[in-house]
């Protein structure tokens, strides 16, 4: 079974400041792709950048950015000069078209940006 | 663009009764999801479907019956409500590209409390 590990519960970060948010997955699937969403006080959950596993480049959208170590089966989140609309709860997850089922989330990191 | 739309967004159920959760999208994805969040917690998921008149088991499937007899609506059932079963529901949809993941697009959720 896919499974989807984020430690931090919880994280701080000064505003224009860069953040780090930790991902590991467990999978034994030799193709894979990971998502990272950010679901904001007001509750949808808006998808922010996508990693597949044979990607050679590490994505990157805008000021977030994927941190892939696949030998380490980390994909952490980079989200570069925090806004204060930054302030969400965000999730990583694992979720395959080709086993739908095997859908999985992390439990989620809330980041809370300081002004 | 509407994307994904639930309905309702907030429900009040006594426990026992039945209630159907409505989800319907205007992208003509073929795979649809329903999972729940309980506080706290990243999304499970419940039920998904592949195409029209097809579903399957997730994580979490029991008390929960499902129906895609519309390609673009999914709707989640309980039968018999249960206080176990107080949470935010959420509908996604996705793409099928062929073996390539997609991100899934989220409705903005039902909050459903059973007493």
């Amino acid at each position: 079974a896919q499974k989807i590990t984020q430690t931090q519960p919880g994280m701080f970060v000064q505003e224009k400041e860069a953040v780090t948010l930790d991902c590991t997955y467990d999978t034994s699937d030799p193709s894979y792709g990971l998502f990272w969403y950010k679901q904001p006080s007001s509750g949808e959950m808006i998808f922010l950048i996508y990693q597949g596993s044979y990607d050679q480049q590490n994505a990157t959208e805008g000021r977030y950015s994927l941190n892939f170590q696949k030998a380490r089966k980390s994909a952490n989140l980079v989200i570069s000069a925090s806004q204060l609309g930054d302030s969400a709860m965000y999730f990583c997850a694992s979720l395959r078209d080709t086993n739908a089922g095997k859908s999985t989330f992390g439990d989620g990191t809330t980041l809370t940006v300081k002004p | 663009n509407a994307g994904v739309t639930q309905t309702p967004k907030f429900r009040v159920l006594k426990t026992g009764q039945s209630m159907t959760l409505l989800c319907a999208q205007d992208m003509n994805h073929e795979y649809m999801y329903w999972y729940r969040q309980d506080p706290g917690m990243g999304l499970r998921l419940i039920h998904y479907s592949v195409g029209e008149g097809t579903t399957a088991k997730g994580e979490v499937p029991d008390g929960y019956n499902v129906s895609r007899l519309k390609k673009q609506n999914f709707l989640l059932g309980l039968e018999s409500a249960a206080p176990s079963q107080t949470s935010v529901y959420f509908c996604a949809s996705s793409s099928h590209w062929g073996g390539s993941d997609q991100p899934q697009h989220f409705g903005d959720g039902t909050r459903l409390s059973i007493l």
